[in-house]
């Protein structure tokens, strides 16, 4: 597709259980991003992958969350034992090489109950 | 560590109105500045950018300047429209990769 794809576009879980996130970046953008956006708050960073290599994870609120790209195209964030402050917009971007501009997918609002 | 301080909204103006929606920074180096746009049920777009003190970006009538001695990327706009009506968010990147965003601001602009 022409953008970065994300899915589901929502998720409804109850607290405890584990969810996982998947994001198609636009083909041939080497770099992906993860944000996660409360209600009325700008996006917030989570991670970074070059290619297959997440190079950066230090915005990843707890061991809980995971991120994953095995094959440097799609990546998966996972979220275990989700907890209700959990709640929010999970963003995935990707951009050509490292540099901006990231271009953003639409996000998965995730609910947990 | 980087931070970003936008005005608070909703700013609420009348078509044909000038814009201006304050962006102030604190980096420890000097990072690339950035403005997004989030129109309703979309996703962020990138709406312009500078890389470094003194660069103007400019897109769609919007324009911001990087100043170093304000630490400040206001950005701005003589005529809005309605279809200006979205969230703004002002952000910087260090390191060349993660995005650090301000809050946002949501516009809306009556005809």
């Amino acid at each position: 597709g022409a953008g970065v794809s994300q899915s589901p576009r929502y998720k409804v879980a109850k607290r405890g259980q584990d969810v996982a996130l998947r994001c198609d970046p636009i083909s041939g953008h080497v770099s992906l991003f993860w944000y996660q956006q409360a209600l009325g708050q700008g996006p917030e960073f989570l991670t970074y992958f070059q290619n297959e290599a997440q190079l950066d994870k230090s915005g990843l609120p707890s061991d809980r969350f995971f991120a994953e790209r095995p094959e440097g195209s799609v990546s998966t964030l996972k979220i275990q034992r989700t907890q209700q402050e959990d709640s929010a917009v999970y963003l995935c971007a990707s951009s050509f090489q490292g540099a901006q501009p990231q271009h953003f997918g639409d996000g998965t609002r995730l609910s947990i109950l | 560590g980087d931070s970003v301080t936008q005005m608070e909204g909703p700013v609420t103006l009348s078509e044909e109105a000038f814009l201006t929606i304050n962006c102030t920074y604190t980096a420890t180096g000097y990072p690339s500045l950035f403005w997004y746009v989030q129109y309703p049920g979309e996703g962020l777009q990138l709406l312009l950018k500078a890389t470094k003190a003194d660069d103007k970006g400019s897109n769609k009538g919007f324009e911001a300047t990087y100043r170093k001695e304000t630490t400040s990327f206001h950005l701005e706009k003589g005529s809005v429209q309605v279809s200006d009506s979205a969230v703004y968010f002002c952000a910087l990147s260090e390191d060349g990769y993660a995005l650090n965003f301000g809050k946002g601001t949501s516009l809306l602009v009556t005809p």
